[in-house]
């Protein structure tokens, strides 16, 4: 069965500081691959997705994330975070279709001044 | 304007009580989502639906029931038999024209068992 794992519950980082969240994967053929971010007491939002071809993906708000299948991982990358990215980020996987998502436990960002 | 809507946005509830929330999308799409969130725990599904008058039960449907007789609207009973039903509740729906649709979601229901 397809898994996700967010080994980071919680990260810390300055403002303008580089960001990376990783996302680890189990499945056994191509999956579909999504982040989304979370504000408090609010729905998901979708940052970006990867289902084929090029490996690095670009999103919303200057986020990108690079599927690596020889390490099953699928990592979000910013060069300079913005206080307003606070928020907590979930990593989703869908085996073979995006019906049903298993998504990760998240990872909470927060951003000091 | 397009989107999804769920109500209310808080709802409180004693226990032994049935409670339904509501999903509301005006974006056409075929499948809609019931998730349940809970802190460190992610999201995890408890009730979708592809097409109407069908639905199918996800990982955690014991306590919950659905109804899906319009394409636009997915309630979700909470009933006395969930033990635990304080959590936050995410709707979310899908286009499913093709295998790579994405979901979708809205902002969400916070239900408190007092």
């Amino acid at each position: 069965a397809q898994s996700v794992t967010q080994p980071d519950i919680h990260i810390t980082v300055s403002e303008g500081a580089s960001l990376e969240l990783r996302c680890n994967y189990s499945y056994g053929a191509t999956p579909y691959l999504f982040w989304y971010v979370q504000s408090p007491g609010q729905g998901l939002q979708l940052l970006l997705k990867y289902f084929s071809g090029d490996t690095l993906v670009q999103g919303i708000k200057g986020f990108e994330a690079e599927f690596k299948r020889s390490q099953s991982s699928f990592n979000l990358r910013k060069p300079s975070v913005h206080w307003s990215d606070a928020a907590e980020y979930f990593c989703a996987v869908g085996a073979g279709n995006t019906d049903k998502l298993i998504f990760g436990t998240g990872t909470r960002l927060q951003v000091f001044p | 304007d397009g989107g999804i809507t769920q109500s209310p946005k808080y709802l409180f509830r004693k226990e032994g009580q049935n409670v339904t929330l509501s999903c509301e999308q005006n974006l056409n799409h075929d499948a809609m989502y019931w998730y349940r969130q809970d802190p460190g725990q992610g999201l995890r599904l408890i009730y979708y639906s592809q097409i109407v008058n069908d639905f199918q039960k996800g990982d955690i449907a014991e306590g919950y029931s659905v109804s899906r007789e319009k394409k636009e609207s997915f309630p979700l009973t909470v009933t006395s038999a969930q033990k635990n039903p304080t959590a936050f509740y995410l709707c979310a729906s899908r286009l499913a024209g093709t295998l790579t649709d994405t979901q979708y979601f809205g902002p969400g229901t916070r239900l408190t068992v007092l």
